[in-house]
């Protein structure tokens, strides 16, 4: 069974600072993985992904995530934090081959303060 | 614009009314699900569907019923809500699970069971 974890509820750094939140993961084939972003009173708008390929994979908004297999994480980064990052960011996970839903972590809070 | 269009918003009931979460997209997905999100529990599938007349339960399908007469449309409905069920309520759709592309989520319904 596939599973992620997100091992922090709450991120704070201040503007300017980079910026990381965790992700690891359990599949049992290779995965694919996802992060989402949630702004206050808005649906889960897509980041970023990886599939195959590079292990570092860029994204919407400065935003980047490295895929580590041999830690099985996929934490995500940005160089240089801005206060409109301050959101809620899911992880998610799916097996691959097979037609599997994805599975979402519990989300981390950021909050990015000035 | 491709979208997800959940109605409505926001929806205040009473304990045991019937009602109805619309969902709706125009991408021609074949995937779409239901989540609920709630603090410290993150996403919970509630029902998905692989295409029409077929739907399956997710992980927390207890007091939902769904169904899938046409492609676009997936709605939810809670025949006797109850507290417990108050919630934040989220449409996703893709066309098929496992779609690399991922997920295209609806704005979300804030559900308030008194």
């Amino acid at each position: 069974a596939q599973s992620v974890a997100q091992p922090e509820d709450q991120v704070n750094v201040a503007e300017g600072n980079p910026l990381t939140v965790k992700c690891t993961y359990s599949v049992s084939g290779n995965p694919y993985l996802f992060w989402y972003v949630q702004y206050p009173n808005r649906g889960l708008q897509f980041l970023l992904k990886y599939i195959t390929g590079d292990n570092l994979v860029k994204g919407s908004y400065g935003f980047e995530a490295e895929f580590n297999k041999s830690q099985t994480s996929f934490h995500l980064k940005k160089p240089s934090a801005l206060v409109s990052d301050s959101a809620l960011y899911f992880c998610a996970v799916r097996d691959r081959p097979g037609n599997t839903p994805l599975v979402f972590g519990k989300g981390t809070r950021l909050s990015v303060i000035a | 614009e491709a979208q997800v269009t959940q109605n409505p918003r926001y929806l205040i009931t009473v304990t045991g009314k019937k009602l109805t979460v619309t969902c709706s997209q125009n991408m021609n997905h074949e995937y779409m699900s239901w989540y609920r999100q709630d603090p410290g529990l993150g996403l919970r599938q509630i029902y998905y569907s692989m295409n029409v007349e077929v739907t399956d339960k997710g992980d927390v399908p207890e007091g939902y019923k769904v169904s899938r007469k046409e492609k676009r449309n997936f709605p939810l409905i809670l025949e006797s809500p109850s507290p417990n069920q108050t919630s934040l309520y989220f449409c996703a759709s893709s066309l098929y699970p496992g779609d690399t592309a991922g997920y295209t989520f609806g704005s979300g319904t804030r559900l308030t069971v008194v």
